[in-house]
């Protein structure tokens, strides 16, 4: 099973809408998690760290659901600068490498 | 603070032949990391290494190398190049720990073509 799991979209939203996405993970031991953004052919940025209940960055809210083992991010008034891929990413446990997947696309559209 | 750089951005390979692609960190992060991805893919771990003289392999070892002198550096070494390893390359840094607060910070990449 993979340790974590996310829609591909791609979500295609007008600009000025509110749109989230939903990250499911396998390990319940997991405490921490971060948003990665990934634009087209460039590397990921760290959007969000998530340790807690959530975390809110202006347009952006993050938050974490212990029991459903799940974490949404939320945009509000998408801008078209945010198209991109969004990553969710737990933190390490054990190990050494954080584990990156395919991701969310998203498309904003004027 | 420069943070992870790579070089070179772009490179063409022809069948057979060998490059290394740099890798370098201002951080003083432990752990360091090689990354792959192919077009719609997500990032595949090549290579890591928590400390200077201490790597190990990844998902997708084959065909490379890496060597960790010192801290900062951590460069990958492709032998041989074949088609198959065009993509993009990603190097990566962490400070050591586990938990939040110990993300990785990635550098632009280098895009390969081997033709």
């Amino acid at each position: 099973r993979k340790e974590v799991e996310q829609d591909p979209g791609p979500f295609n939203v007008p600009e000025g809408a509110t749109v989230a996405f939903n990250c499911t993970y396998s390990n319940s031991a997991s405490q921490s998690f971060f948003w990665y953004r990934q634009d087209c052919r460039k590397e990921p940025k760290l959007l969000m760290s998530v340790y807690s209940s959530g975390n809110e960055d202006g347009r952006f809210t993050a938050q974490l659901n212990r029991a459903s083992q799940y974490i949404s991010l939320l945009i509000r008034d998408s801008k078209l600068s945010d198209s991109a891929t969004y990553l969710c990413v737990p933190g390490a446990n054990s190990g050494y490498a954080l584990n990156f997947g395919k991701g969310t696309s998203l498309l904003v559209t004027p | 603070n420069a943070g992870v750089t790579q070089t070179p951005k772009f490179r063409i390979l022809k069948i057979g032949q060998s490059m290394t692609l740099q890798c370098a960190q201002d951080m003083n992060h432990n752990y360091m990391y090689w990354y792959r991805q192919d077009p719609g893919m997500g990032l595949k771990l090549i290579y890591y290494s928590v400390g200077a003289g201490i790597t190990d392999k990844g998902e997708v070892p084959n065909g490379y190398n890496v060597s960790r002198s010192t801290t900062e550096d951590f460069p990958l070494r492709l032998e041989l190049a074949a088609p198959s390893q065009t993509s993009v390359y990603f190097c990566a840094s962490r400070q050591s720990g586990t938990g939040g607060g110990y993300e990785q910070y990635f550098g632009p990449g280098t895009r390969l073509t081997v033709t």
